[in-house]
């Protein structure tokens, strides 16, 4: 257990729709990030969160946000949901420039 | 460029072999951490082992060794005596030291069966 929690576990809804992700880091970590798992793209980092603040993005679409909260916790919100936004979501954390540990996943079928 | 390539998609063994898993990387960075993490077939991903760009010793953990090299920008992971429970994707990762994006680029994985 690496101390990173996301819910939901899996998630399956339909194209057009909007979702939300949920993550909280390991106690003490202030950096959050997210990245995506497909079959054709392999693993990609999306953003970076520094204790409330953006610090980098990634590939990430329009079409998707984040936030990091007070308490540390952060949403990935994904909307206007596609197919190929199918893929598995990892949330990890760290401190600052550090080892990453990544939570369970979010598993995201789009029907 | 900034790439890690593992040029084993998949490989497969019998119980008790030594196996390799071969990481090469790019980068322009001076300052750089290499990694290694395990998926699983329930899909989390573990955490193996962090290396700096300036720390070349290679680590040795129970059956888990790391060969890291400079030289051949590689970063090569070793299993010795595989065991079914090491069946998994393996990854390799890069972080630039300097970026400040704590972006990790990954390779694209090299699935290991270890069949009894």
């Amino acid at each position: 257990d690496s101390g990173v929690t996301q819910t939901p576990k899996h998630l399956i809804t339909a194209t057009g729709q909007r979702v939300t992700l949920r993550c909280s880091p390991r106690s003490g970590d202030l950096s959050v990030y997210w990245y995506q798992q497909s079959l054709d793209q392999g693993l990609q980092f999306l953003i970076h969160y520094y204790n409330g603040e953006e610090r980098a993005k990634g590939n990430i679409l329009e079409r998707f946000s984040a936030q990091q909260f007070p308490d540390l916790h952060s949403e990935l919100n994904l909307s206007s949901l596609e197919l190929g936004d199918s893929a598995l979501y990892f949330c990890a954390s760290s401190v600052w420039q550090d080892t990453q540990y990544f939570g369970p996943g979010t598993r995201l079928t789009v029907l | 460029a900034q790439k890690v390539t593992q040029a084993q998609t998949e490989i497969s063994v019998v119980e008790k072999e030594d196996v390799t898993l071969d990481c090469v990387y790019e980068t322009r960075d001076t300052t750089y951490y290499l990694f290694w993490y395990k998926q699983p077939p329930s899909g989390e991903l573990v955490f193996l082992i962090r290396r700096n760009s300036f720390d070349e010793q290679n680590e040795i953990s129970g059956r888990y060794s790391w060969n890291f090299q400079k030289s051949t920008s590689s970063f090569n992971f070793t299993i010795t005596a595989s065991q079914v429970v090491d069946s998994a994707v393996y990854f390799c990762a890069l972080l630039h030291g300097s970026s400040n994006t704590g972006k990790l680029i990954f390779g694209q994985g090299t699935t290991l069966q270890v069949k009894p």
